[in-house]
């Protein structure tokens, strides 16, 4: 296991299409995370999975931002007709939670998307 | 609201030197703090989190609720530290680490 890794790295579309992104978690990890940073800027909350059940989203979620985790596994970030204020580097982290609380977040690579 | 500042975009120091960066939280409950480091061309990676109190490649940070703060600090800085670092907090209330970056600053270590 290589850790978490994000398909594709990079991404440039024309205004108005949608785009999908995926993460593959590290394998035993039940929480998976997605982090939107632009430039200049920490990252930021979007949304949280815990198994497949999506427990929280950031207001930062529009309408047009859907995300997935079927069967616990990897995940999905979709955002339809892409506008050019969404063009940022898209992070994932996935970690284990449990009743003793929650271990270290490890962070893909991430996803850059430019919006033309 | 939960926010963290980092006032320094980038600290230049030479090899040997002390190293401080600064970090301040605003949160009205009971946070948990992190530092995180992106070295160059690599993906962001936790440094060290306040609840280990650990020293982590020479770097301390305490928590000082008084003051709101937790700097990060290194008596002596390496060539190899140069990275940029991010402080973080989450809350101990929500059950899961919605982490909350600041905006982070760009530690240049010179020979």
């Amino acid at each position: 296991d290589t850790g978490v890794s994000q398909d594709p790295r990079h991404k440039i579309t024309k205004r108005g299409q949608n785009v999908t992104f995926r993460c593959d978690p590290i394998s035993e990890h039940n929480r998976l995370y997605w982090y939107r940073q632009t430039l200049g800027q920490g990252p930021e909350f979007l949304t949280y999975f815990q198994n497949e059940a999506q427990l929280e989203k950031s207001r930062l979620l529009s309408d047009r931002f859907s995300a997935e985790r079927p069967k616990g596994s990897f995940s999905t970030l979709e955002i339809q007709r892409t506008e050019q204020g969404d063009s940022a580097m898209y992070l994932c982290a996935s970690s284990y939670g449990g009743t003793e609380g929650e271990h270290e977040q490890f962070f893909g690579p991430g996803t850059r998307l430019t919006v033309l | 609201a939960q926010r963290v500042t980092q006032p320094e975009k980038l600290l230049s120091v030479f090899k040997g030197a002390p190293v401080e960066l600064k970090c301040n939280y605003s949160y009205s409950g009971s946070p948990e703090l992190f530092w995180y480091v992106q070295y160059s061309r690599q993906r962001l990676q936790l440094l060290l989190r306040h609840i280990s109190r650990e020293s982590i490649k020479g770097f301390t940070a305490d928590l000082n609720k008084g003051e709101t703060s937790f700097h990060l600090k290194k008596p002596f800085a390496q060539e190899e530290d140069s990275a940029m670092y991010y402080c973080a907090l989450a809350s101990m209330n929500t059950g899961f680490q919605k982490l909350v970056f600041g905006t982070g600053t760009r530690l240049l270590v010179s020979p």
